[in-house]
């Protein structure tokens, strides 16, 4: 069956320690997403991607960064820059860029930073 | 810039009653408008979308919401409602530019009891 896999499903980091989130999709679908979800505020874009080697910034880049080398992986990195990284983790991805390609989950990575 | 209030951030009912999840967005276009459900520890399912189309919408599970445009909302509703509809539910709505890039509410959880 296609999907997105997200790995590992829980991650436990010492505080100014980077981590790098996995997000494998077998779905052929050229964008990819990357969100944090917290509670009650809903899913924040952090980064997304239309097109292998090339991403953009979303609403809540700083402390991450991404890479798009393969168009089936998006990994994220968390770095120590992030002030606050503990959280839910959501890989998405959509077959187009446009309204009518609805996006495809992950079952996220739930970070804990201490 | 778009945004998304969903009234009420937890919500009970009882099985077989009413479900009644509001969505009001703000948006300098005219909107896509989703619904997402969610299940504990898992990724979002899309429930249904609105895109200029029908202003009642149906969905999967039961689900459908209405676009009103006069009072810029997109309310979920569902007649009688199942145990297995516990769970998150997220209101977004994206402005149709390219990277499909959406904008979510903070989310309302629904509790239903028997």
């Amino acid at each position: 069956d296609g999907g997105i896999t997200q790995s590992p499903k829980y991650l436990f980091r010492k505080e100014g320690q980077n981590v790098t989130l996995s997000c494998e999709q077998n779905l052929n679908h050229d964008a990819m997403y990357w969100y944090r979800q917290d509670p009650g505020q809903g899913l924040r874009l952090i980064y997304y991607s239309q097109i292998v080697n090339d991403f953009q910034k979303g609403d809540i880049a700083e402390g991450y960064s991404v890479s798009r080398e393969k168009k089936e992986s998006f990994p994220l990195t968390v770095t120590s820059a992030q002030k606050n990284p503990t959280a839910f983790y959501l890989c998405a991805s959509s077959a187009g860029t446009g309204f009518n390609s609805p996006l495809h989950f992950g079952n996220g990575t739930r970070l804990t930073v201490t | 810039a778009q945004s998304v209030t969903q009234l009420g951030s937890h919500v009970s009912v009882s099985e077989g009653a009413l479900v009644l999840l509001r969505c009001n967005y703000s948006s300098s276009v005219p909107p896509y408008l989703f619904w997402y459900v969610q299940y504990p520890n898992q990724g979002l399912q899309l429930l249904l979308k609105y895109t200029s189309a029908a202003t009642l919408v149906k969905g999967i599970n039961g689900f459908e919401a209405e676009f009103k445009k006069s009072e810029t909302s997109f309310h979920l509703t569902k007649p009688s409602a199942h145990m297995s509809d516990a769970a998150e539910y997220f209101c977004a709505v994206s402005d149709g530019a390219a990277g499909n890039k959406l904008t979510f509410g903070g989310g309302t959880r629904v509790l239903v009891k028997p």
